[in-house]
């Protein structure tokens, strides 16, 4: 069965910390992407990959970088984490040929004090 | 923004009524789908039409679109308790299909 995995469920980090979110498939997907989730905003995406160290700028990328380094991992890193990115955060994952549908790993809410 | 919208933002019914949810769309599109969230979880894909499909169907989950109006609905019959979720459809962006748009989803609540 399909599996997305995200590091932490909850995390709590201080304003100005560098924060590292990781999530890992296990299903040999080329593209991978990253959202986050605020009430009343619904999904916004942050960045996607299509490929290892490839990466395509979301709508919203200010505050926020990624690495890819190898195809079943894709890091979503807060350079200099403030208050208003706390949220909860989605990975997802989908293959490039086929089925459009995208999986998702369970979120991780951060928290920024 | 290419973002549509859903409707209602909010539903509550009684255990064994239908729940139907609506979802609008701007741009053209190849397929849309729709997703469920329960809380604090992630989302989870429940069924895909594409665009030369009117209807479809998938257990107790209708799905219509009609896309002269760029609106589809997602219909849950016999709804139970544990169908308590939000709701989201989504459809791929019309300048990048590998990414999609995704609404700002209906909460559904399920009383028993």
């Amino acid at each position: 069965d399909v599996k997305v995995t995200q590091s932490s469920r909850y995390l709590v980090k201080r304003t100005g910390e560098k924060v590292f979110l990781e999530c890992v498939q296990d299903m040999d997907h080329e593209n991978m992407f990253w959202y986050r989730q605020d009430p009343g905003l619904g999904l916004r995406l942050i960045y996607f990959s299509y490929d290892v160290k490839m990466k395509e700028k979301g709508d919203i990328p200010e505050g926020y970088s990624v690495s890819r380094e190898k195809k079943e991992r894709f890091s979503l890193i807060l350079e200099s984490a403030s208050t208003n990115q706390t949220s909860m955060y989605l990975c997802a994952s989908r293959p490039t040929q086929g089925i459009w549908t995208q999986h998702f790993g369970d979120g991780t809410r951060l928290s920024i004090l | 923004s290419q973002q549509g919208e859903e409707d209602p933002q909010a539903l509550s019914i009684q255990e064994g009524e239908n729940a139907t949810m609506n979802c609008s769309y701007k741009t053209s599109i190849n397929n849309l789908q729709w997703y469920r969230q329960n809380s604090g979880r992630g989302l989870v894909h429940l069924i895909l039409i594409r665009s030369n499909e009117r209807e479809k169907h998938s257990g107790r989950l209708r799905v219509t679109l009609d896309t002269s109006k760029k609106s589809s609905s997602l219909l849950i019959t016999a709804s139970r308790a544990a169908d308590t979720a939000s709701y989201f459809c989504a459809h791929p962006r019309e300048t990048s299909y590998d990414k999609v748009i995704f609404g700002p989803g209906t909460s559904l609540s399920v009383i028993p």
